[in-house]
């Protein structure tokens, strides 16, 4: 089976700089992807990382380590509008490649 | 907007019922997903599928079941419904079998 483990809720101050960890259990698995849902809304796809190493989006970058089984999220200049809830996700080589989420974490902005 | 529609947005409906949620992809999206997400809970992958065939389940009950049409609409089918069942459904699609996933706003089920 698989499993994604990341912390349920961070938070953090107007302009700092925030990681989101995400940590898994897979036999296998195409690559790592990041969502962010506002309360109730459509997930939005964020970043994706492949391979190895530092993707950089904007204020957003995504990082993998998959000796490690480990990923994050960093966000950078936190705004308001960044109080949301983030996603990691793992699409599997096996089983059709389903694309499995972990259980969000909920990011509080406070000014 | 993301490009995917989902209908109804709203249902309510009681124990023991049935619905039928409709999910239009993307424009040349073949692949089509369902997630369930209950209240403050994560995406539950639910099934997936490819140009019309089943292509990765999930731990979906068997009182659900979905299918992909020619046209690449979906549909998921909830039966015998239960309290438990209440939640937001997602439909999502993605251009091929791999790759970022388009999500539709959703479909909140309350049964009451």
């Amino acid at each position: 089976g698989q499993s994604l483990e990341q912390p349920s809720e961070v938070t953090a101050v107007e302009g700092a700089i925030v990681q989101i960890n995400c940590t898994y259990q897979t036999s296998g698995f195409y690559g790592l992807s990041w969502y962010q849902q506002h309360d109730g809304g459509a997930p939005t796809f964020l970043s994706y990382n492949a391979l190895d190493g530092l993707e950089e989006t904007g204020r957003f970058s995504s990082f993998l380590s998959r000796s490690d089984s480990y990923g994050y999220l960093l966000l950078q200049e936190l705004q308001m509008k960044d109080s949301a809830s983030y996603f990691c996700a793992v699409r599997e080589l096996n089983q059709g490649g389903k694309l499995i989420f972990g259980q969000g974490t909920e990011l509080s902005v406070k000014p | 907007d993301s490009g995917v529609t989902q209908t109804p947005k709203h249902l309510i409906t009681a124990t023991g019922q049935r619905v039928t949620l409709r999910c239009s992809p993307r424009s040349g999206d073949l692949s089509v997903y369902w997630y369930q997400q209950s209240l403050d809970q994560g995406l539950q992958f639910l099934i997936q599928y490819y140009n019309g065939e089943e292509r990765a389940k999930g731990n979906i009950l068997e009182r659900f079941s979905a299918q992909q049409f020619p046209d690449l609409h979906s549909e998921l089918n909830l039966s015998s419904l239960e309290l438990g069942d209440s939640a937001l459904y997602f439909c999502a699609s993605s251009e091929g079998a791999t790759g970022e996933l388009f999500f539709g706003e959703g479909s909140r089920l309350t049964v009451l």
